[in-house]
């Protein structure tokens, strides 16, 4: 399969921002996706972005993808307590596959 | 219809027994995804539908598993002679491929965790 990677651990201050990191190695990747996942629960689904894009924000998030690098980042604004959590970036390519990093931990303290 | 459904949420089984899960999707939803979880990585791909068809299968999955889906609606996911390895969060998705876009958006369900003892 094709390797994402990430961070393990982010530790961060309450109101602070967070930058989360992936790396992937799939160069024919269509869509690049950011999911949170709560203890005990499945994924949620945060944002997107398309492979020809840099940037895209939504409300607190903003995703930056550098192509050339093959690097992708989160950037959550303003961190509250409620954002802790694990944090999955996955792969898509056109051949209908999805491939998960093994996720940030986002620790946030008050 | 809120998302995606997982049934049961916990099962714990003795080694050897036979367990089935079950996914309900998002009911428009044509593809039907299923992952395995285990701590502290992300999902694995082991298998998906398009409609009632099982079009792959991940070299995971082996023939000790069993996934369907009848009627192109929910799925089942069968674990036959269980090992202790077995013991994961099995996570079922569903997602609405654009034919207009390569964009497709998986949604997940809570999952289903299972111990096998």
């Amino acid at each position: 399969g094709e390797d994402v990677e990430q961070s393990l651990f982010l530790s961060v201050r309450e109101g602070d921002s967070s930058v989360i990191n992936c790396t992937y190695t799939d160069s024919s990747s269509t869509y690049l996706y950011w999911y949170k996942q709560e203890p005990g629960a499945g994924l949620q689904l945060l944002t997107y972005i398309f492979s020809n894009m840099d940037m895209k924000q939504d409300q607190r998030l903003t995703v930056l993808l550098n192509k050339k690098d093959k690097h992708l980042s989160l950037r959550i604004a303003d961190t509250q307590t409620g954002d802790s959590a694990i944090y999955f970036c996955a792969e898509y390519n056109n051949f209908n596959k999805f491939y998960f990093g093994s996720g940030t931990k986002l620790n946030v303290k008050p | 219809d809120t998302g995606v459904s997982q049934d049961p949420r916990h099962k714990i089984t003795k080694r050897g027994q036979n367990v089935t899960f079950r996914c309900d999707p998002i009911s428009e939803h044509n593809r039907l995804y299923w992952y395995r979880q285990t701590l502290g990585q992300g999902p694995e791909f082991l298998t998906y539908f398009q409609n009632e068809a099982q079009l792959e299968k991940s070299r995971l999955l082996s023939d000790r598993f069993s996934a369907e889906r009848p009627k192109g609606s929910f799925s089942t996911l069968e674990i036959q002679r269980t090992e202790q390895g077995d013991s994961a969060m099995y996570l079922c998705a569903s997602s609405l491929p654009k034919a207009s876009s390569s964009r497709e958006t998986q949604y997940f369900g809570p999952g289903t965790r299972l111990l096998v003892l």
